[in-house]
């Protein structure tokens, strides 16, 4: 059975200050691990989606980098407007639907 | 691009009466569409899978007869919730997988709040 585990459950950083996200997995044949955001009352909003170890994207304040085991996601100097909970999903051959984590809610303070 | 839109917004409703919910995908057409509900502090939770024109696959313990799912085209997927009840209410957020670019990547809507009287 795959499984997705996020740490922390929840992080509170002042602005500009950088930290990561970290997300594990069991799973096999991943067919990709996406990284969305999601705002209270709102739907996730796709952010990344990584394919191979060794693999990283980027998008204005946020990175994201997969190993064989784990992805992070590294939010650089961070602003307020990032306060969300970011998911960490996976899709692999075994498993018929997505498995997602449960999330680390950030916040952060101006 | 991968735009993917839900109507209404939010919804209240009496119990007993039927409510539906439509998630088109505005920008790429959808093979494949999703409906998911979420609890307040929970994950998503997924209902049932829907393919164009075939019928909907419901996930284990999801009554069909109660959400009843169309796909009727590349673009458009309705959740029909009949009989309401106060405890359908819920947070319902329907995705899309696309034909073009990644096969695995799914775009998710704004959600669906749902409050059953």
């Amino acid at each position: 059975e795959d499984q997705v585990t996020q740490s922390p459950e929840a992080l509170r950083l002042q602005e500009g200050e950088s930290s990561s996200l970290n997300c594990s997995y069991t799973v096999s044949g991943l067919r990709g691990l996406f990284w969305y955001r999601q705002d209270p009352g709102k739907g996730p909003e796709f952010l990344f989606t990584l394919y191979s170890a060794g693999e990283e994207k980027e998008k204005e304040r946020l990175k994201a980098t997969l190993t064989k085991k784990e992805s992070f996601l590294h939010i650089t100097a961070p602003k307020p407007e990032d306060s969300a909970t970011y998911l960490c999903v996976t899709h692999s051959g075994s498993a018929r639907q997505l498995t997602f984590g449960s999330g680390t809610q950030l916040t952060v303070l101006p | 691009g991968a735009v993917v839109s839900q109507h209404p917004s939010w919804v209240i409703c009496k119990s007993g009466t039927s409510v539906k919910i439509e998630c088109r995908s505005l920008d790429f057409q959808a093979t494949t569409m999703f409906w998911y509900r979420q609890f307040p502090k929970q994950s998503l939770m997924l209902m049932a899978t829907s393919n164009e024109g075939s019928k909907a696959t419901y996930e284990q313990g999801v009554e069909k007869d109660k959400f009843l799912i169309n796909h009727a085209s590349l673009t458009l997927s309705t959740l029909t919730v009949t009989s309401a009840h106060p405890e359908d209410s819920s947070f319902y957020i329907c995705s899309a997988r696309g034909t073009s670019g990644s096969q695995y990547e799914q775009f998710f809507g704004p959600g669906t709040r749902l409050t059953v009287l």
